[in-house]
């Protein structure tokens, strides 16, 4: 069975400040994806990160970067200098093969809210 | 590229109606569609994974005879919620996934509320 946990619920901060969003993980496949998400208002997601179980290499675009690290089973999500428009709902998801193979099973979310 | 499209956005129906709603893929060849359900402050759970020409593989929990999937073209799946309730008021997304290809495309999402 796959999971994820998101064990931030919300998070609040000041604009500018720097914000980690956590997300860990479970599978028993070798070979699976995983995803990050932010939802905002308007419900429509939208894409940010596809990372697959081969590739630990640690990303960054403009102000976001995602940390990978398979010995904790974690990939974490970090924005630099936030801003009000990142206020969202950020969700993480794990895409594994077996059986469940194309099956996205998401996090909790985690409501970020960036205050002017 | 690697648009889908949902319609309608919101829809209000009252209890015991059914509705159904569309998604589409419009740039590419949806060999595989996913839809998922939101309730509010929620998280996507999975409902069905539809194959084109195949019938739709539902997920534990989810009736099959209320969420009729059909996917009928490349391009184009739907969900009708049959005999709908309060209960079933809930946002609706659906994803597209092309062949060969390990991306889904989300659409906009369809908010549904039954009174």
């Amino acid at each position: 069975a796959q999971k994820v946990t998101q064990a931030q619920t919300e998070i609040s901060v000041v604009e500018k400040e720097d914000v980690t969003l956590d997300c860990v993980y479970e599978t028993r496949d070798t070979t699976y994806y995983l995803f990050w998400y932010k939802q905002p208002p308007s419900g429509e997601l939208v894409f940010l990160i596809r990372r697959n179980s081969f590739d630990e290499q640690n990303e960054i675009s403009g102000r976001y970067s995602w940390n990978f690290q398979k010995s904790t089973s974690s990939f974490n999500f970090t924005i630099t200098a936030s801003q009000v428009v990142d206020s969202a709902v950020y969700f993480c998801a794990l895409n594994a093969g077996g059986t469940s193979y194309g099956k996205l099973t998401f996090g909790q979310g985690t409501i970020l809210t960036v205050h002017p | 590229g690697a648009v889908v499209s949902q319609h309608p956005s919101w829809v209000i129906c009252k209890s015991g109606t059914s509705v159904k709603i569309e998604c589409r893929s419009l740039d590419f060849q949806a060999t595989t569609m996913f839809w998922y359900r939101q309730f509010p402050k929620q998280s996507l759970m999975l409902m069905a994974t539809s194959n084109e020409g195949s019938k739709a593989t539902y997920e534990q929990g989810v009736e099959k005879d209320k969420f009729l999937i059909n996917h009928a073209s490349l391009t184009l799946s739907t969900l009708t919620v049959t005999s709908a309730h309060p209960e079933d008021s809930s946002f609706y997304i659906c994803s597209a996934r092309g062949r060969g290809r390990g991306e889904q495309y989300f659409g906009p999402g369809t908010r549904l509320t039954v009174t």
